[in-house]
């Protein structure tokens, strides 16, 4: 079982809909992640929150929102998708400071675009 | 030039051989390092951090060579339950990035 708790497991959706990816830990990390990953291709970071702020965006489309309400919650709002976007979001967190800190990953979001 | 390179493989291996990966990185000011395990359709487990001095966890050895920037991962007497795709990941203040991932076959 993970420690982190990505909700829905699966989600297929329409290009204009909206929709939240879900993530919760009770590891009391202060860092948690965003990834997409696509098949036989590595985890792509999307987004870092340190201490609920957003440390870092890697130019993510703007259709690709992300929240962070408190310490053990990170959200991700879906608007206006492409069929590109379909792929696994790997939710992660670890602590943020400190040497060999590795990042715990939720068992993901499979996202299908129609 | 990717931050962080590794041999796609596919490596395919008979039980209890020797197989060893490598992963280099462009970030010379890389903080930590780490080599996950991805099984098909699961997320990235952790397999080991990879410490200066090396470390070893049962048939499974990390070694981190900072000047040449790179990361080596050895598995001895490999198993079935080995196959899998191996990851390594570079860390700079909480910005992981993964390697391309290398895919391990071990076959009967």
């Amino acid at each position: 079982d993970t420690e982190v708790t990505q909700t829905p497991k699966h989600l297929v959706m329409g290009m204009t809909n909206k929709k939240s990816l879900k993530c919760e830990q009770h590891m009391g990390h202060r860092a948690m992640y965003w990834y997409k990953q696509k098949a036989k291709k590595p985890p792509e970071l999307m987004f870092v929150y340190s201490y609920e702020k957003l440390s870092i965006n890697e130019s993510v489309p703007s259709r690709f929102s992300p929240e962070c309400p408190n310490s053990s919650l990170l959200n991700l709002h879906l608007h206006a998708l492409q069929p590109e976007d379909s792929a696994l979001y790997l939710c992660a967190s670890s602590q943020v400071k400190g040497e060999f800190q590795p990042q715990h990953f939720g068992d993901g979001t499979r996202l299908s675009i129609l | 030039r990717k931050e962080v390179e590794q041999d796609p493989g596919p490596f395919n291996v008979p039980e209890g051989a020797t197989v060893a990966f490598n992963c280099t990185y462009s970030n010379s000011a890389s903080q930590s390092f780490f080599w996950y395990r991805q099984d098909c359709r699961k997320e990235p487990k952790l397999l080991m951090s990879v410490y200066s001095s090396g470390n070893e966890d049962g048939r499974f050895t990390a070694q981190l060579n900072r000047a040449s920037q790179y990361i080596s991962l050895l598995i001895r007497d490999s198993k079935l339950s080995d196959s899998a795709t191996y990851l390594c990941v570079v860390n700079y203040n909480n910005d992981m990035r993964f390697g391309a991932g290398t895919r391990l076959t071990v076959k009967p």
